[in-house]
């Protein structure tokens, strides 16, 4: 239950595409959703986050997309670029401020 | 610049040995928690510290332990290394900014047992 599960586990996409990674839960006292972006030899860096009482957040060309009826949420990135390329992880917080539980992550490939 | 201070960035020992990994929090953050990423197991919450005093427990092993220090600065001590514990080992202060609420992490320290 205090699992969070992420897809795919590697994605290519061509510069200017759009890049879907997807999360699930099953604990539904998680209450926050953030995305980390994660490049070699760094640490994870806040990349968005989104609370369950919001379906959708924009930040520039990262979305996130919170279906909290089917426990899902997931992380668009329009206009891809090589830069995107990275490690994204999704995480999820339990209720009352503890630890953020990880997704294995999905390793972004953004070719020129 | 995360603000997060990590040494060494790089580690490398024997099996049955013993490190000490060393992490400075984010500037007035009371918070420091320690993570352990491996190729199979993702990123997997060890332990949280706050003002000095232990606030949570994960997947830590009892060879491992933590302490804070009254300067906030942490230690995780990892002992009786094994071959599985080479893993990359983050601590992180937790951060509010415009992307939300979430951690800010050090650049870690990659573990190699030999």
């Amino acid at each position: 239950q205090q699992q969070v599960k992420q897809s795919p586990q590697s994605l290519i996409v061509q510069k200017g595409g759009i890049s879907i990674i997807n999360c699930a839960y099953e604990n539904t006292a998680f209450d926050y959703f953030p995305w980390y972006q994660q490049f070699p030899g760094k640490g994870p860096a806040l990349l968005i986050a989104i609370r369950p009482d919001v379906s959708e957040k924009k930040e520039g060309r990262f979305t996130i997309s919170f279906n909290k009826s089917a426990k899902q949420f997931s992380l668009h990135i329009m206009d891809s670029q090589p830069g995107d390329s990275a490690t994204y992880f999704c995480a999820a917080r339990g209720s009352g401020g503890q630890n953020f539980v990880f997704g294995p992550g999905t390793r972004l490939s953004v070719l020129p | 610049d995360s603000g997060v201070t990590q040494t060494p960035k790089h580690l490398i020992t024997a099996t049955g040995q013993r490190v000490t990994l060393r992490c400075s929090p984010r500037s007035g953050d009371l918070s420091v928690y320690w993570y352990q990423q491996s190729l199979d197991q993702g990123l997997q919450f060890l332990i949280q510290y706050y003002n000095g005093e232990e606030r949570a427990k994960g997947n830590i092993l009892e060879r491992f332990s933590a302490q804070q220090f009254p300067d906030l600065h942490s230690e995780l001590n990892l002992s009786s290394l094994e071959l599985g514990d080479s893993a990359l080992y983050f601590c992180a202060s937790s951060v509010v900014s415009g992307q939300g609420y979430g951690y800010t992490f050090g650049s870690g320290t990659r573990l190699t047992v030999v």
